[in-house]
């Protein structure tokens, strides 16, 4: 199976500091999207950010970047100026493949906190 | 516009008995999908309809979980008898069509369904 591989299980980082979540992942295709989503206690998931295998530039959502190594099959998001409801559980996954039925397919997850 | 809706919220059955979740997606998302979160891990993909019509089920036990999408709009997922390692969020998702143009390929999603089974 083509897995997405989040090694940090936990992550603590200062409120106002930057921190990266790191993500890699496993495919022979050729076109592919990675995503990032946030889930914080309530459950929900949110959409963060994009970035398709093609895209020359890193994506960038607000104090969202994706730092995007194609070579090493690497997606590790970016979170500039942590804020306390930045605490949450963060996921990559891999979806737009050649397949591309729409699923995406989901790492274990970072569990990030943020101290004040 | 409304977001993706998931009832109930919470379920706390006994094992062997019978649970059914039920899902209605954005207004004009042709794909739905259903994912089950175990406490500590990622969201897995069970079953992926496209309008009515299933698209991938290959991970779902069909011995006792199934899901129906009869009009191609809400949709309901069962499991009977459930089992103690069945605990987890069921996650519902929409998505526009995947062939389609406009689709970016986020999946947007409900607040999930939490069973517990004792």
């Amino acid at each position: 199976a083509q897995k997405i591989t989040q090694t940090q299980p936990g992550m603590f980082v200062q409120e106002k500091e930057a921190v990266t979540l790191d993500c890699t992942y496993d495919t022979s295709d050729q076109s592919y999207g990675l995503f990032w989503y946030k889930q914080p206690s309530s459950g929900e998931m949110i959409f963060l950010i994009y970035q398709g295998s093609y895209d020359e530039q890193n994506a960038t959502e607000g104090r969202y970047s994706l730092n995007f190594q194609k070579a090493r099959k690497s997606a590790n998001l970016v979170i500039s100026a942590s804020q306390l409801g930045d605490s949450a559980m963060y996921f990559c996954a891999r979806g737009k493949d050649s397949g591309n039925t729409g699923k995406l397919i989901f790492g274990q997850g970072t569990t990030l906190q943020v101290k004040p | 516009e409304a977001g993706v809706a998931q009832s109930p919220r919470y379920k706390i059955i006994e094992k062997r008995q019978s649970v059914a979740f039920w899902c209605n997606p954005i207004s004009g998302h042709a794909t739905l999908y259903w994912y089950q979160q175990i406490l500590g891990q990622g969201p897995k993909l069970l079953i992926q309809f496209q309008n009515n019509g299933v698209v991938d089920d290959s991970q779902l036990p069909k011995d006792r979980f199934s899901a129906e999408r009869l009009k191609g709009v809400d949709s309901t997922l069962k499991i009977q008898p459930a089992k103690l390692e069945d605990s987890a969020v069921y996650l519902c998702a929409s998505s526009l069509s995947y062939g389609e143009a406009a689709n970016t390929g986020e999946l947007f999603f409900g607040e999930g369904s939490r069973l517990t089974v004792l």
